[in-house]
C-alpha cells in the first residue's frame, strides 16, 4: 500500500465526454504530480503542485485541466479527449516538490474512443 | 534535451540467474538517480535512489552503481525470483535554472523470471 489512492481505476469515455480522475494522499506530502504514460513512451510529467499551487504545467493541452483543493487531493478533469490521449494516467506525491521520492498511485487506465 | 534509455526493453531469465539491467542518459549534469519498479496495475515502487556523489545503493538483492561521467547506470539483480517479473524503470532528476527539479523517465525494461 503506497498511500496514494487513484479512482477511477479503468475509464473508458467518449470524444464528447466529461470526466475527471482523482488522486488523493495519506501521507502528508506537499506536492503532488500527473504522469502520463503511453504505450511504449516514457512517462511524461504533466503538472506539479506544491502546497496547492500549480508550479509547473508542461505543455499540456487545455483539454486537460487539474485542480488541488488541498495538499491531500488532485483531480485532473478531462472534457473533448482524442484517442491519441488514451494512456496510464499516474498520480504521486512528495513531501515537498523538491529531490524527495516520489510515491506513486496505481493508476488510472483511460481509453478514449 | 535530457534523455534517457533502457536496454534491454524485455528480458526473460530462469529463476536463481543474476542479471543486469541498464539505464543511459544524455545530461550528465544530474543531481540523482532512481530505480523503480512498475507492476500491472500497481503502480510505481521506488527500488533505489543514487545521489550524484555517490557511485552504488544497496538493498536487499538489488545494486544499483551510477557513472555519472559517462551516463550510465546499472542495476544488478540477484538470484532472480518469479516475483521479481515487473518493469523496471530508471529516472534521473536534474536541477533546473531558476529553482524546482524534473524527473526524466526512460521507457523501462520488462523483466520476466520463469520458473
Amino acid at each position: 500500500e503506497t498511500g496514494v489512492t487513484q479512482t477511477p481505476r479503468h475509464l473508458v469515455m467518449g470524444m464528447t465526454n466529461k470526466k475527471s480522475l482523482k488522486c488523493e494522499q495519506h501521507l502528508g506530502h506537499n506536492a503532488m504530480y500527473w504522469y502520463k504514460q503511453s504505450a511504449k513512451k516514457p512517462l511524461e510529467l504533466m503538472f506539479v503542485y506544491n502546497f496547492k499551487e500549480q508550479t509547473e504545467n508542461n505543455s499540456v493541452p487545455s483539454r486537460f485541466s487539474p485542480e488541488c483543493p488541498n495538499s491531500s487531493h488532485l483531480f485532473l478533469h478531462l472534457h473533448t479527449l482524442q484517442p491519441e490521449d488514451s494512456a496510464l494516467y499516474l498520480c504521486a506525491s512528495s513531501q515537498h516538490q523538491g529531490q524527495e521520492t516520489q510515491y506513486f498511485g496505481p493508476g488510472t487506465r483511460l481509453l478514449v474512443l | 534535451k535530457q534523455e534517457v534509455t533502457q536496454i534491454p526493453a524485455a528480458l526473460s531469465v530462469p529463476e536463481g540467474e543474476n542479471l543486469v539491467l541498464n539505464c543511459s542518459f544524455t545530461d550528465s549534469a544530474i543531481y540523482n538517480l532512481q530505480w523503480f519498479r512498475q507492476d500491472p496495475g500497481k503502480g510505481l515502487t521506488s527500488l533505489l535512489l543514487i545521489q550524484s556523489s555517490q557511485r552504488e545503493q544497496t538493498s536487499g538483492r538489488l545494486n544499483a552503481s551510477l557513472d555519472k561521467s559517462s551516463g550510465r547506470s546499472t542495476l544488478y539483480i540477484a538470484a532472480s525470483q518469479p516475483g521479481d517479473s515487473a518493469t523496471y524503470l530508471c529516472a534521473v532528476r536534474r536541477i533546473l535554472t531558476g529553482g524546482g527539479n524534473k524527473l526524466t523517465f526512460g521507457t523501462g525494461t520488462q523483466l520476466k523470471v520463469e520458473l
